[in-house]
């Protein structure tokens, strides 16, 4: 009963490295989303993925790159980390039609911390 | 575009008292979907409930209720003798019918301190 999986939990990057967030779910969603959370703003969305090999982008996708080769996976990518990029990450799964009754599956997180 | 705002940063109340968490939303779309998430400390996102906009039944879950009010665009998640456990940030969101999928626009959130 794993749902969606996150990895790493935890990460500290230097100012210009790059780092790989992997995201995994075993509920076969269509729709993969990658979340930022950052305080007194609640969560906003990075880019998200309405089926392998799609990707398009959220409300906050500069500095971030993503791919979805398989369905069940989505990573998001940070290039050239940057302070301003200290956040938690969540992603999120759900299926394509909302009506049928479903909402978003979250992960646990992964928090960013660049210095 | 999608808004929405939760006035409340921060509430603190005393155990078995009632609280009333506000959600306010704006969009120009006739069919959306509402939710709230609950976040405890540890982290994690955890799915309260939906109601879609054809939908303005309230509904009570235990301890918990909602009043969701199209006239006045709100979504209202009331806590009734609320518990230590309660404390968390809560999360109201949106999303569309158009998007398909759950595209969510979240509010800023509130955090609430349950206080024994």
């Amino acid at each position: 009963n794993a749902g969606v999986t996150q990895t790493p939990k935890f990460r500290v990057l230097k100012t210009g490295q790059s780092m790989t967030l992997l995201c995994a779910q075993d509920m076969n969603h269509e729709y993969m989303y990658w979340y930022r959370q950052d305080p007194g703003m609640g969560l906003r969305l990075i880019h998200y993925s309405v089926g392998e090999g799609t990707t398009a982008k959220g409300e906050v996708p500069d500095g971030y790159n993503v791919s979805r080769l398989k369905k069940q996976n989505f990573l998001l990518g940070l290039e050239s980390a940057a302070p301003s990029q200290t956040s938690v990450y969540f992603c999120a799964s759900s299926f394509w039609l909302i009506r049928a009754g479903t909402e978003a599956f979250f992960g646990q997180g992964t928090r960013l911390t660049v210095v | 575009a999608q808004k929405v705002t939760q006035a409340q940063t921060e509430i603190s109340v005393v155990e078995k008292e009632d609280v009333t968490l506000d959600c306010v939303y704006e969009t120009r779309d006739t069919t959306y979907y509402l939710f709230w998430y609950k976040q405890p400390p540890s982290g994690e996102l955890v799915f309260l409930i939906r109601r879609n906009s054809f939908d303005e039944q309230n509904e009570i879950s235990g301890r918990y209720s909602w009043n969701f009010q199209k006239s006045t665009s709100s979504f209202n998640f009331t806590i009734t003798a609320s518990q230590v456990v309660d404390s968390a940030v809560y999360f109201c969101a949106l999303t569309v019918a158009e998007t398909s999928g759950s595209r969510l626009t979240f509010g800023e959130g509130t955090q609430l301190t349950v206080n024994p």
